[in-house]
């Protein structure tokens, strides 16, 4: 098994500034997703956060806005940036297992 | 994408009532899996169901999976109030390890 700490838990933000979310891992891991889950809704994948190359990142998500960063095995930053009131949401890192994928806690997004 | 879609979106029970949530998906899977959230936090592992397997349980959970249909339930039996939470499915379309989560189920169990 996997335990994720995450950090913060929860912000609430000026529109035009930019969060840095935190995911630390208690073992080391090959592969750290990062999940949105806006208001009401499910999970959407935003990025594979890779240790010693560059996140891939899925449809609709780019770097410039979502920035990722893997300097080791165990550790993963996402960073929202240029903040708008859409990018309220919950955010989620991910380590998936041969059976199961374990989450942190999230983070509670408001733009304001 | 959305890979999977639950129905229902929201159930409303009484504490000792079951509850049955469905699954359905688009693409072919080695597995799927079902995870629990409470109020918005982190995810939770359930049960996981192999595509060459019909029915799994654990606990008061029992999973069925026809491959035939692409479709899932989750059946939670004797339901009590902590039980409430969201429930979603969840696909690895192709053998990733990329998770792919249905729409979800919210359950809210009434003592």
């Amino acid at each position: 098994s996997a335990v994720i700490s995450q950090k913060p838990s929860r912000d609430i933000c000026q529109r035009g500034t930019s969060l840095t979310i935190q995911c630390q891992v208690d073992s080391q891991v090959t592969m750290m997703f990062w999940y949105r889950q806006q208001p009401g809704q499910s999970l959407t994948l935003i990025a594979t956060a890779n240790q010693g190359s560059e996140a891939t990142y899925e449809s609709g998500f780019v770097i410039d806005k979502f920035p990722i960063s893997r300097p080791n095995l165990t550790f993963s930053t996402l960073t929202v940036s240029n903040m708008s009131p859409e990018d309220s949401s919950i955010y989620l890192c991910s380590v998936p297992a041969v059976t199961e994928a374990f989450f942190g806690q999230g983070t509670r997004l408001t733009v304001v | 994408s959305q890979q999977g879609e639950e129905d229902p979106q929201a159930l409303s029970i009484q504490e000792g009532e079951n509850a049955t949530m469905n699954c359905s998906y688009k693409t072919s899977i080695n597995n799927l899996q079902w995870y629990r959230q409470n109020s918005g936090r982190g995810l939770v592992h359930l049960i996981l169901i192999r595509s060459n397997e019909r029915e799994k349980h654990s606990g008061r959970l029992r999973v069925t999976l026809d491959t035939s249909k692409k479709s899932s339930s989750l059946l939670i039996t004797a339901s009590r109030a902590a039980d409430t939470a969201s429930y979603f499915c969840a696909t690895a379309p192709g053998g990733s390890e990329k998770l792919v989560f249905g729409k979800g189920t919210k359950l809210t169990v009434n003592p």
